[in-house]
């Protein structure tokens, strides 16, 4: 089955500091979405972005599809992007099941 | 009101109880999705239902059934409850046109 991989694992930044998490995918995907898992567990929609790039404030993301990766910017972090990024994907066999990558953990600190 | 909510969102029982969760939406999609989530890790599928007549197993099925009520209900039981089914469950809802997934608040499921 499809693999999916984040990058970094792990990350800490300082308020205001920008980063960018990378997801990378073995297989042609049909569906990508990023999620922000907040420290309550609670998963909120950040983008749905099967390719092309869309923006939301201060954070933006980027799919290139035929290349197999997506990226997720965040500029001037603040201490609430805290929590776990996640990328998901579904396959283009037509079943629509998405399979999560095992995330990026971010702390921002004040 | 949320569009997607969960009942319980915690609970306690012990190895060998059965045990529902449940998972209502307000968003009319027509797919319904069950997910769970170990520490430290990403959501795995349990069961996916396409429609009111249609239902799945995921990658993860083993010990769990599901039920579609209604459109907008979709139900997730351990027959047995175990230890190794301590985790936390989503319930996440799709349309059919886009498939973008909407996840409720999740349930907290400890077994003792």
């Amino acid at each position: 089955g499809i693999q999916v991989e984040q990058s970094p694992p792990d990350l800490i930044l300082q308020e205001g500091a920008n980063s960018t998490l990378r997801c990378n995918f073995s297989d042609s995907v049909n569906n990508l979405q990023w999620f922000h898992q907040n420290p309550w567990g609670q998963l909120i929609n950040l983008f749905y972005i099967p390719s092309g790039t869309k923006q939301n404030g201060r954070l933006s993301a980027t799919t290139v599809a035929t290349e197999r990766y997506s990226l997720l910017y965040i500029s001037s972090s603040q201490t609430t992007d805290s929590g776990v990024y996640f990328c998901a994907v579904g396959d283009a066999s037509g079943t629509y099941k998405y399979i999560f990558g095992t995330g990026t953990r971010l702390k921002v600190l004040a | 009101d949320a569009d997607v909510t969960q009942t319980p969102r915690n609970r306690i029982t012990k190895t060998g109880k059965r045990i529902m969760l449940e998972c209502s939406q307000t968003k009319g999609h027509d797919r319904m999705y069950w997910y769970r989530q170990d520490p430290g890790l990403g959501l795995r599928l349990i069961y996916y239902s396409f429609d009111v007549k249609d239902i799945n197993k995921g990658e993860i099925s083993d010990g769990y059934s599901v039920s579609r009520q209604a459109q907008a209900k979709f139900s997730l039981s351990l027959e047995s409850a175990i230890p190794n089914q301590t985790a936390l469950y989503f319930c996440a809802t799709s349309p059919s046109a886009t498939y973008e997934q909407y996840f409720g608040p999740g349930t907290r499921l400890t077994v003792t």
